[in-house]
């Protein structure tokens, strides 16, 4: 099973501010099957990125997905007020597992 | 519109059984991957398992805290995914989502089952 580590756990920014967000596997990811999630309290999550740095319909261009083999990174440009919630990476080339998770709060 | 919608959560005791619906809208059911994602209450995302379309075989594929005790399955005639919970245990109390697709673009919003004497 790959492990997905994310970092750091908690992430504390003022809106406008530049968030980089990090996703570790145990093992290189085939074909860059990454993908990204923002989740808020009470609601599904919700598709940012997939392959990597491919975005998803409809997200903003402020979100941005890099990186291949074992290293991966989310960055928000600049962060606006909605943006503030939980972010989770997810592997789907060898079944599927998620990180735990990167709770982005407003400092 | 794209939708899918859950159905089926509810109490029940350790050692029992549910099933759990998934009603997908909007886009061809029948060509899709179909998968179940749980969180437990303050807790992260957990990937239960998958089916694949019937030109994949109908694969499925299960995580190994549910593997022998939880079955998927797919009616393609009713555009609906299942998610069958055998001997249920008090850690498999979560919200359960339906998903589709490996990267997963579209998402219910979620049945919650508890299990709990």
């Amino acid at each position: 099973e790959i492990v997905l580590t994310q970092s750091p756990g908690t992430l504390s920014l003022s809106p406008g501010e530049r968030a980089t967000l990090s996703c570790r596997a145990s093992q290189s990811i085939s074909s860059s099957y990454l993908a990204w999630y923002q989740q808020k309290p009470g609601q599904a999550p919700r598709l940012l990125i997939y392959g990597a740095s491919s975005r998803a319909t409809g997200i903003p261009d402020r979100f941005s997905g890099s990186g291949s083999g074992t290293d991966f990174t989310l960055t928000i440009s600049r962060l606006e007020p909605e943006d503030f919630a939980v972010y989770y990476c997810q592997q789907y080339g060898s079944l599927q597992t998620f990180g735990q998770g990167t709770k982005v709060e407003i400092k | 519109e794209v939708q899918l919608v859950e159905s089926g959560g509810g109490l029940v005791q350790p050692g029992g059984s549910l099933k759990l619906s998934c009603a997908a809208s909007g886009f061809t059911f029948s060509g899709s991957a179909m998968h179940w994602v749980r969180q437990a209450s303050g807790k992260g995302l957990e990937w239960v398992g998958r089916i694949r379309s019937k030109v994949n075989s109908y694969a499925t594929a299960y995580a190994a805290s549910v593997k022998g005790r939880f079955t998927i399955s797919r009616d393609d005639s009713k555009n609906t995914a299942y998610l069958q919970m055998n001997s249920l245990k008090t850690e498999d109390t979560a919200v359960y989502y339906c998903t589709r697709r490996d990267g997963m673009d579209v998402w219910g919003q979620g049945t919650t089952v508890t299990v709990s004497s």
